[in-house]
């Protein structure tokens, strides 16, 4: 069974730097064809896509934000890490990892973001 | 980066209906890279179609997507009151960047 965890702190200040964790099973970063994003919803607004790794430390950023954003993975740890600085009140939302599949790579390859985490909420506030 | 535009923003139908939900691309997308998801409230998106038309795994036949270039379509033949929640296309261009559209919300009328 395949599952991914988000973790991280619930409430950050204003300038400070995000850390977020995403430890998951059922699965490899190993394996040719496996990437991780992550992706962030505010409250009451649509999906917005952050970044993605892949198993061979390919790194892919949403240009609006790629100055702040910092994807790594350790494979030992089955871990994806997001670190996202100076945050901003407007940075307030629920943050998902998530499983894509690269397509023609392995089993059950989508393209598309097949597995997610259940989400964690982050407040930015002094 | 390609935007996507989902139409209507709010969807009003009676169990039993079809409902049809547009998504569309500012340029063209290829369909191997076109998905849909539904997400109920304080849940996580679900996938439901990707490469435009293939359901994903444990997602009942009633879900169709169909579509290519700039315009796609998600179709529920017969509304089940499970199936009333926000709706969400999302592309991959190749560009090294994702996106999604603004979302459709689908309620009970």
């Amino acid at each position: 069974q395949v599952t991914l965890r988000e973790s991280g702190p619930a409430l950050v200040k204003p300038t400070q730097t995000l850390t977020l964790a995403c430890t998951f099973s059922g699965f490899s970063l190993t394996t040719s064809g496996m990437c991780v994003s992550w992706i962030r919803q505010p409250p009451g607004k649509p999906l917005e896509w952050l970044a993605r790794i892949d198993w061979d430390d390919d790194k892919f950023y949403n240009t609006s934000l790629k100055t702040r954003l910092t994807i790594s993975k350790d494979t030992s740890k089955n871990q994806v890490v997001l670190t996202m600085t100076n945050m901003d009140p407007v940075d307030t939302a629920t943050y998902y990892c998530a499983r894509l599949i690269r397509g023609g790579y392995a089993s059950g390859s989508t393209d598309a973001f097949d597995i997610w985490g259940q989400g964690t909420v982050v407040t930015v506030s002094s | 980066e390609i935007v996507l535009t989902q139409s209507p923003d709010t969807l009003s139908l009676s169990p039993g209906e079809r409902a049809t939900l547009s998504c569309r691309a500012s340029e063209s997308v290829t369909s191997s890279y076109l998905a849909w998801y539904q997400q109920k409230p304080g849940q996580a998106p679900r996938l439901l179609i990707y490469g435009a038309s293939s359901r994903a795994n444990g997602v009942p036949d009633r879900f169709s997507g169909s579509g290519s270039g700039t315009d796609f379509t998600l179709t529920i033949s017969r509304l089940e009151p499970e199936d009333f929640a926000a709706y969400y296309c999302q592309q991959y261009a190749g560009s090294r960047m994702y996106s999604f559209g603004q979302g459709t919300k689908l309620e009970i009328k």
